[in-house]
């Protein structure tokens, strides 16, 4: 079985300061992960993804997560948010089982 | 279409009514996946095709919900006898992968949110 627990339910920020959106998972096999963004009304879209190789993956819009496998972590990172930035993260796994395990989401809020 | 599309964007129905909800996907992708999407939580999966093939159904959560897929290409959902608790938005991806690299390259449409009187 897999599961993917995303910590913080709402995360507030300022414009241009740092964030950090935090996601752990559980497999019992090797695991591909991923964030997306979901916009109101709108669908998901791929963030970044991690199948292999190094642990830092960069994404679209200047995100970046950190695969951390002795603790299971899989964190979202941007040094600089934007307005824009607000929505909805959502971590994903998907290890065993063909489809993707969601975690239950973060709400980003970049205040001005 | 350049992505997935499905259709209608919204649904309203009173309880105990049929519905049909319609996904698109990109042209030629083999795997298709539906997801149900409650108020403030994360997809969670539903039923999974590859072509028209449905390999997976073990995320309907009762004998109301039915998929097809009859030519590998659109897909229906159809829950009858719709409840209260059946309101959610419906999403529906696609991948041109089969096997466990597909949600790798797997496009999500804008979903179908349905609204149960």
């Amino acid at each position: 079985a897999q599961s993917v627990t995303q910590l913080d339910s709402q995360v507030p920020v300022f414009e241009e300061a740092p964030v950090e959106l935090r996601c752990n998972y559980s497999s019992s096999v090797s695991v591909y992960l991923f964030w997306y963004v979901q916009y109101p009304n709108q669908g998901l879209q791929l963030l970044l993804k991690y199948l292999s190789g190094s642990t830092l993956v960069k994404g679209i819009n200047g995100f970046e997560a950190e695969f951390n496998k002795s603790q299971t972590s899989f964190h979202l990172r941007k040094p600089s948010v934007h307005i824009s930035d607000t929505a909805e993260y959502f971590c994903a796994v998907t290890g065993s089982a063909r489809q993707l395990t969601f975690g239950s989401g973060t709400q980003l809020t970049v205040l001005p | 279409g350049a992505g997935v599309s499905q259709s209608p964007r919204y649904k309203v129905a009173k309880r105990g009514q049929d519905v049909a909800l319609r996904c698109d996907p990109i042209s030629g992708h083999v795997s298709l996946f539906w997801y149900q999407q409650a108020l403030g939580q994360g997809p969670e999966f539903l039923t999974y095709f590859q072509n028209e093939a449905q390999l997976d159904k073990s995320g309907l959560p009762s004998d109301r919900f039915f998929a097809e897929r009859p030519e590998g290409s659109v897909s229906t959902l159809k829950i009858q006898r719709t409840q209260q608790e059946d309101s959610a938005v419906y999403l529906c991806a696609s991948s041109p992968r089969q096997g466990r690299g597909m949600n790798t390259e797997a496009f999500f449409g804008q979903g179908t949110r349905l609204t149960v009187v």
